[in-house]
């Protein structure tokens, strides 16, 4: 079974603090993708990459960026939290496209 | 604007019956399409996909249906069960694969 496992399930933050969340996945997958769940607006992809060091904005990029070092780690950065950015964050990846994409079990962010 | 549509905020069903969960989309260039469900504080879990070659997929008690001259898509469940009750997501790519759009949700109550 894939495993994507999300650094934090819960997390509590400051504004203007720099805030990172880590995603690892077990298999090898190419592709991975970070997205934010909020009440009513499902799932709305914020980015995602195909590869390391490749990077490629989704829908909702404002006040985000990412990292991809390893092909297994992908880590999202708030680079100045705010309180617009309290939400659910996901963390998915894919063996490649037209796949599946497996997700981790969210981590549950405030901005206070 | 939105291009995948799931304009039922909820579905009740009772145990045993079966539950027809729908899905609209806009975008003739969506190529694949799959279903997640998601049970709260866990991440969405794949549960069933299709592509545009075909009409129908089957697994188990879920079977997915796409019209393409309506740009629609269901998902069947026979016979629904009390730990089906879960939030329901559509999903679509394109031909590359990769970013998928989700749909709002759809809250699905099975009772005994």
């Amino acid at each position: 079974d894939v495993k994507v496992t999300q650094s934090s399930r819960y997390l509590v933050k400051r504004t203007g603090e720099k805030v990172f969340l880590e995603c690892v996945q077990d298999m090898d997958h190419e592709n991975m993708f970070w997205y934010r769940q909020d009440p009513g607006l499902g799932l709305r992809l914020i980015y995602f990459s195909y590869d390391v060091k490749m990077k490629e904005k989704g829908d909702i990029p404002e006040g985000y960026s990412v990292s991809r070092e390893k092909k297994e780690r992908f880590s999202l950065i708030l680079e100045s939290a705010s309180t617009n950015q309290t939400s659910m964050y996901l963390c998915a990846s894919q063996w490649r496209g037209n796949q599946p994409q497996h997700f981790g079990d969210g981590t549950r962010l405030s901005i206070l | 604007d939105q291009q995948v549509k799931q304009n039922s905020p909820s579905l009740s069903v009772q145990e045993g019956r079966i539950s027809i969960l729908n899905c609209d989309y806009t975008n003739s260039m969506f190529d694949y399409f799959l279903w997640y469900k998601k049970y709260p504080a866990e991440g969405p879990t794949f549960l069933i996909s299709i592509s545009s070659i075909k009409d129908k997929n089957e697994d188990g008690r879920f079977t997915v249906f796409l019209n393409k001259s309506a740009k629609h898509l269901s998902l069947h469940i026979v016979p629904s069960q009390p730990g089906d009750s879960a939030v329901y997501f559509c999903a679509a790519s394109d031909q590359a694969g990769t970013a998928l759009i989700f749909g709002k949700g759809t809250t699905l109550s099975v009772s005994s």
